[in-house]
């Protein structure tokens, strides 16, 4: 079955270090990789997305992440944590159908200490 | 966040009710997406809508009846739900077409429980 994975259900990472949040997919073909965030009482807001070409995608708010094909990786990171970056973070992919259909992984809660 | 406005944002019923949910997109968008989100479970999507047209019904319990008036409205009817219905459900909208490529974005979200 395709899906996407988040193996970690809790990151934890002082203020000022930095942060890896992880997912790793299993899907077909050349799929449409995405990160959402989730505050407390709220929707998610789109982070950053990747279709094509350069591995490295920058994003809101200082976020990255990098396609790793060899590894069907597709962490987001960011090089310097900020306490108000503690939220719900979701993976998503999409297969490249006609009409978007995103499938999200189970989420990633991170948590970061002053 | 204010491009796409849900309403309302909590909403207690009963078994026996019929309520709808509400979902606002001003971001001139063309495709609607409802995604139910419960507890330790990923995200569910449930509707979509391109054009006003449901392209997709994820198999989704006649429980749930959306309606899409136009562009920019959708609503999700509920009548004689479960308690284990009880979830946030999210809207989202894409741009015209809604094709994969593009970056859907979602209201706050309707907290919803059922007695």
């Amino acid at each position: 079955a395709q899906s996407v994975a988040q193996p970690e259900d809790q990151v934890n990472v002082a203020e000022g270090n930095p942060l890896t949040v992880k997912c790793t997919y299993s899907v077909s073909g050349n799929p449409y990789l995405f990160w959402y965030v989730q505050y407390p009482n709220r929707g998610l807001q789109f982070l950053l997305k990747y279709i094509t070409g350069d591995n490295l995608v920058k994003g809101s708010y200082g976020f990255e992440a990098e396609f790793n094909k060899s590894q069907t990786s597709f962490h987001l990171k960011k090089p310097s944590a900020l306490v108000s970056d503690s939220a719900l973070y979701f993976c998503a992919y999409d297969r490249g159908s006609t009409l978007g259909r995103l499938y999200f992984g189970r989420g990633t809660q991170l948590t970061v200490w002053p | 966040e204010t491009g796409v406005t849900q309403t309302p944002r909590h909403l207690v019923m009963g078994m026996t009710n019929k309520k709808s949910l509400k979902c606002e997109q001003h971001l001139g968008h063309n495709a609607m997406y409802w995604y139910k989100q419960s507890a330790k479970k990923p995200l569910e999507l449930m509707f979509v809508y391109n054009f006003k047209e449901q392209t997709e019904n994820n198999s989704v319990p006649s429980r749930f009846s959306p309606e899409c008036p136009n562009s920019s409205h959708l609503f999700l009817h509920l009548h004689t739900l479960q308690p284990e219905d009880s979830a946030l459900y999210l809207c989202a909208s894409s741009a015209a077409g809604g094709t994969s490529t593009d970056t859907q974005y979602f209201g706050p979200g309707t907290r919803l429980t059922v007695l």
